[in-house]
Order: C-alpha cells, then sequence, then structure tokens
C-alpha cells in the first residue's frame, strides 16, 4: 500500500535551515513526489517535485532557499535561510496506479 | 498568468447536495487533468477526484465514491464537483487544482497550481 509518512512538527530559528523529511512505504522507494506549501488564510502553493535520485524540479517563483533532495525511501524539503514566512504546514503527495495520496503534513514553526 | 477561482461552496444540512466550480484562465484548460483536493478542519489535504484532461476518464476516493461526481466543461474552461449525500465528514476547504499531465502518468502526475479554495459546511 502506498503511503506517505512526514513527521507531525518541525521547528527553527530564524535564518537558520530546515529538512522536512517524507518517507515512501516499503516497496514504494522509487517514487517521485511533490512538495506543497500550505500558509494559514492562503491556498496550497506547488514547490517543487523530488525524483528518487535527488533531483528536483520546483515551480514558478520559488527561491532558492528552497531545495529538494532524495535518499533510499525519503525525500526531503530542505528550506535555508528561514524566514518568518515559511512558517506554514508542508505537505508531500505521490500517486500510483489508482491510488492518489498525500503525507499527513509537517507543521513547520519558526522560532 | 494560471488562476484558479473556485465558488459554490456554503452551508447544507446532511444528505443535501451542492455543486462546486472551477474557472480557469492563463493555461490550455483541456491539455490537463484537473483535481478536488479537500481540508478537514484541522486535518491535512485529501486528494478528492481527478479527471482527465478531455473528462473520459475519472478518478475517486473512497471516501468519495458514489456520492460525489466530477466533471469539466472544456468550451468554459470550468471544472465541477456535484457532491450529493454529504456528511458532517466532508465539511472541509476545497481546492481546485491544475495537474501536469492531461491524464495519469507514472512519471509526474501532481498539482502544480491551486486554487483558493471553497468552504464547504455540513451541518443542520
Amino acid at each position: 500500500q502506498l503511503v506517505l509518512t512526514q513527521s507531525p512538527s518541525a521547528a527553527a530559528s530564524l535564518g537558520a535551515s530546515v529538512k522536512v523529511t517524507c518517507t515512501l512505504s516499503s516497496g514504494h522507494s522509487s517514487y517521485a513526489i511533490a512538495w506543497h506549501q500550505l500558509q494559514p488564510e492562503k491556498g496550497p502553493r506547488y514547490l517543487m517535485k523530488v525524483n528518487s535520485d535527488g533531483s528536483h524540479t520546483k515551480g514558478d517563483g520559488i527561491p532558492d532557499r528552497f531545495s529538494g533532495s532524495s535518499s533510499g525511501a525519503e525525500r526531503y524539503l530542505t528550506i535555508s535561510s528561514l524566514q518568518s514566512g515559511d512558517e506554514a504546514d508542508y505537505y508531500c503527495q505521490t500517486w500510483g496506479p489508482g491510488i492518489r495520496v498525500f503525507g499527513g503534513g509537517t507543521k513547520l514553526t519558526v522560532l | 498568468e494560471v488562476q484558479l477561482l473556485e465558488s459554490g461552496g456554503g452551508l447544507v444540512q446532511p444528505g443535501g447536495s451542492l455543486r462546486l466550480s472551477c474557472a480557469a484562465s492563463g493555461f490550455t484548460y483541456s491539455s490537463y487533468a484537473m483535481s478536488w483536493v479537500r481540508q478537514a478542519p484541522g486535518r491535512g489535504l485529501e486528494w478528492v477526484s481527478a479527471i482527465s484532461g478531455s473528462g473520459d476518464s475519472t478518478y475517486d476516493a473512497d471516501s468519495v465514491k458514489g456520492r460525489f461526481t466530477t466533471s469539466r466543461d472544456n468550451s468554459k474552461n470550468t471544472l465541477y464537483l456535484q457532491m450529493s449525500s454529504l456528511r458532517a465528514e466532508d465539511t472541509a476547504i476545497y481546492y481546485c487544482a491544475k495537474m501536469t499531465r492531461p491524464y495519469y502518468d507514472r512519471s509526474g502526475y501532481y498539482c502544480d497550481y491551486w486554487g483558493q479554495g471553497t468552504l464547504v459546511t455540513v451541518s443542520s
């Protein structure tokens, strides 16, 4: 069964870096995922697609501070030089034959 | 510029019906699949449905199968979600999203643009 697992929360200081993790279920380590940002009172925003080889394709206007990478079944979103505006929920998304799924989301707090 | 504007949300009683619309602009609408995604209060994102660019293929989450119908009018660049037999657990913000392909494609089938959402509240 294709499932995405995310830690419910993450926190980092203003100006620091943070890595958010999305883990694919067993047997699905070759799958790509997409990262989305959901800020309060705003619609979601597509950030990037991350492939199993760590290559990533960013959405329009996504700053260089946002990057993606992979290791095995884990897909990462790294945000550097954290800003207060990065405080949001971050979701990963993937797709398979007959299934479309989101992870449970990670709430990022900027301290 | 891609724009997606949802409408049609509101308060409806359990067992009732509601139709959501999503007006799209800024891209060749018929060339892309579209999806509905929702977020219930205090919960995460849930993929509700998807429809191919031509409208000949749909996907529905188990939670809405048999109750919700997704359709599109490519002459009007509009996506629809017809919801019936609504339940309290359908209360959510409903977002429409543009997909990256006209059909499911193993190499890449995800949302690359989103609307602002419309709130549906199911309550007596």
